[in-house]
């Protein structure tokens, strides 16, 4: 089955600084890869998806580049707020009618003000 | 629209007793999914339901842990004689599946069990 590694499990970063963060995957037919943000006391959202047929995609200050050779991507998010401190979460999955998600462990972003 | 809602929102309970926690999913969402969260570590999948097809079981812990899905809706995870290392926030999600456009799943807040 697929395995999602995601390192390190903490991030700390200065206000208006990038951060980014990175996520590994075993099985090269997974073909989608969700961003999944939790604050706290919620549950886990959609910030960003990318499908093996791109190898990057951006939303405002967020973007997620993949590359399928090494089987990693990696989530950035540039110009970073206080509001931007969460947990996220990465994920793959091969897509069809049966497939589900496997989460990597989750790194919790601080931005200091 | 009303999202993925989950009740309750805390539970706590002896070890030993059994627990039910439940979830409403979105309307018209055929595919749901349940979730472990324990503290400090990622979401650990326990079951799926799609449809009316088999549910796919293969993240249950053990055979305390089952879960149903009446009316291809309304979804029921029960822990019977709880333990604590059960403790944990169990997440609920659903999505449009299906289809292999979009795999989108919307979590609910999550039932935080707290076994004493």
């Amino acid at each position: 089955g697929e395995n999602v590694e995601q390192h390190p499990s903490t991030l700390s970063v200065q206000e208006g600084d990038s951060a980014v963060i990175k996520c590994t995957y075993s099985d090269s037919a997974s073909n989608y890869f969700p961003w999944y943000k939790q604050e706290l006391g919620k549950g886990p959202q959609l910030i960003i998806d990318i499908r093996s047929n791109v190898g990057e995609k951006k939303d405002q200050r967020i973007a997620v580049t993949l590359n399928k050779t090494a089987k990693h991507f990696s989530l950035h998010i540039t110009e970073t707020q206080p509001e931007d401190s969460a947990v996220y979460f990465c994920a793959a999955t091969r897509t069809g009618a049966n497939s589900k998600l496997t989460f990597g462990k989750g790194i919790t972003l601080s931005v200091r003000p | 629209g009303a999202g993925v809602s989950q009740s309750p929102s805390n539970k706590v309970t002896e070890k030993g007793k059994d627990v039910e926690l439940r979830c409403d999913p979105i309307s018209g969402h055929t595919a749901l999914y349940w979730y472990r969260q324990s503290l400090g570590q990622g979401l650990e999948f326990l079951i799926y339901f799609q449809g009316n097809s088999a549910p796919d079981k293969s993240g249950l812990p053990s055979d305390r842990f089952s879960a149903e899905r009446t009316g291809g809706s309304v979804s029921t995870l029960t822990i019977q004689r709880t333990q604590q290392e059960d403790s944990a926030v169990y997440l609920c999600a659903s999505s449009l599946a299906g289809t292999s456009v979009n795999n989108e799943q919307f979590f609910g807040p999550g039932t935080r069990l707290t076994v004493l």
